[in-house]
């Protein structure tokens, strides 16, 4: 069936250095896309959303690139800091219906 | 910023036992849902709820399962008879419209059935 998917499960990157982080989508049919960051032991937080008409999109220190031709999202977080180790999620929403998530990408800021 | 709230945070039951996981949703949202997480895995979709009814459950969600919006501020999950299994983290989400926005997650309810 339709499935959101990550390319790495497990990230670690050096403060200071960009991460970026991939998620891989199969629903063609999807139209809006989110980006979310699970700190231990809470919620889901919101971090970025892009919808399918669009290629990429800018936050604070984060940047959501989507690739339709490829169905392949990414996340980009520019000079990672401690506080954005946490689990990151990406999901699918086709139009109407619920959020599908991917399993999570583990991200690990190391000193 | 306005939040979805989880009470109570962790609850330990006996198997066998009914417990009500409650939540108040953003006082603004019409859409609100569970999820559930099971340590080290991905978050699950459970059920969504609009206009005082189910409007979609996944599989996980059988009779054991029931949803209510006893008054106009809570949202609660039942589990009618719990099982092993059913250990996890519940998180509550609510939006203001269904897949078009995004959704607002409560910083969950650990259930640990022994």
């Amino acid at each position: 069936g339709e499935s959101v998917g990550l390319h790495l499960p497990t990230l670690s990157v050096q403060e200071g250095d960009n991460s970026i982080i991939n998620c891989a989508y199969s629903n063609s049919a999807s139209d809006y896309f989110i980006w979310y960051k699970q700190e231990s032991g809470k919620g889901p937080q919101f971090i970025i959303d892009i919808r399918s008409n669009m290629d990429k999109r800018q936050g604070q220190r984060v940047t959501v690139l989507l690739n339709k031709t490829v169905k392949h999202l990414s996340l980009q977080i520019a000079a990672t800091q401690p506080g954005d180790s946490a689990v990151y999620f990406c999901a699918e929403i086709p139009y109407g219906q619920n959020f599908v998530f991917g399993p999570g990408t583990r991200l690990s800021v190391l000193p | 910023e306005p939040e979805v709230t989880q009470t109570p945070s962790h609850q330990v039951t006996q198997m066998g036992q009914e417990v009500i996981l409650r939540c108040v949703p953003i006082s603004n949202h019409l859409y609100f849902y569970w999820y559930r997480q099971i340590l080290g895995q991905k978050v699950e979709f459970l059920v969504s709820f609009y206009n005082n009814e189910i409007s979609e459950k996944s599989e996980i969600f059988d009779d054991q399962f029931s949803v209510e919006r006893p008054d106009g501020s809570n949202f609660t999950l039942k589990i009618r008879s719990t099982k092993l299994e059913d250990s996890a983290m519940y998180f509550c989400a609510s939006s203001p419209d269904r897949g078009k926005e995004k959704l607002f997650f409560g910083s969950g309810t650990q259930l640990s059935v022994l």
